[in-house]
């Protein structure tokens, strides 16, 4: 599976948009971009994947860059509550896949 | 989304004693995977839950110390034997839907030994 390498932390204004980059330059044409986030002292909780068009549901954006190196996780309005550490993995679909999990980027909202 | 139950979500446990952590899914997943994190670390694969066959274990664990079970399409277990001091960590439980492609997570199991 291609590497991923995040930003270890990260600010945002409470209200402000949270953008967390992620590069994955060794990415293979059939590898997804997922992304998760674990709150403290819970289970990590899915946000959002994509293969290579821009993905939008009710948390989050996903950009990734049309050579797909590079991708981008928008809050759009982070909240105290999206203080988290926020995982980027690339995967590929076939069945049998797992996440494997790096060190991730600690998003800090603040009031 | 998939639900995914664990229990117990924590405990304490004595040195040298075993330790099953079930997990529960409620709907029917074509993957199950047991995780570990240990304190302030990222979430490591321990293993993928096979049903009705044994698990498949990834380097670093083996099973005699993580035994696993997978009855069913939406029931395992994993086993902590022989706990030492080192095994204290969060185990978590993960299933995956196939028809979505996304992987879900349980809440874990804090695992504290002394």
């Amino acid at each position: 599976d291609a590497k991923t390498t995040q930003p270890p932390s990260m600010d945002c204004a409470e209200g402000r948009a949270a953008n967390l980059p992620c590069n994955h330059s060794t990415i293979s044409g059939n590898e997804y971009v997922y992304w998760y986030r674990q709150i403290h002292s819970q289970g990590p909780q899915y946000i959002i994947h994509g293969l290579k068009n821009n993905e939008t549901n009710e948390m989050a954006s996903l950009i990734i860059t049309e050579d797909r190196k590079s991708s981008t996780l928008i809050l759009p309005h982070a909240t105290l509550r999206d203080t988290a550490v926020y995982y980027c993995i690339v995967r590929p679909a076939e069945y049998g896949n797992k996440l494997v999990f790096g060190a991730g980027t600690i998003l800090r909202v603040k009031s | 989304s998939a639900v995914i139950s664990q229990k117990p979500s924590r405990d304490i446990c004595q040195r040298g004693t075993s330790l099953t952590i079930q997990c529960q899914v409620d709907s029917q997943v074509t993957m199950m995977f047991w995780y570990r994190q240990q304190p302030g670390q990222s979430l490591t694969l321990i293993a993928t839950a096979n049903q009705g066959s044994e698990a498949t274990y990834e380097s670093g664990f083996v099973i005699d110390k993580f035994p696993i079970s997978r009855p069913n399409l939406t029931f395992s277990t994993l086993t902590v034997s022989n706990m030492s001091p080192e095994d204290s960590s969060i185990y978590l439980c993960s299933a995956k839907d196939l028809a979505k492609n996304i992987q879900y997570f349980g809440a874990g199991t804090r695992l504290s030994v002394l």
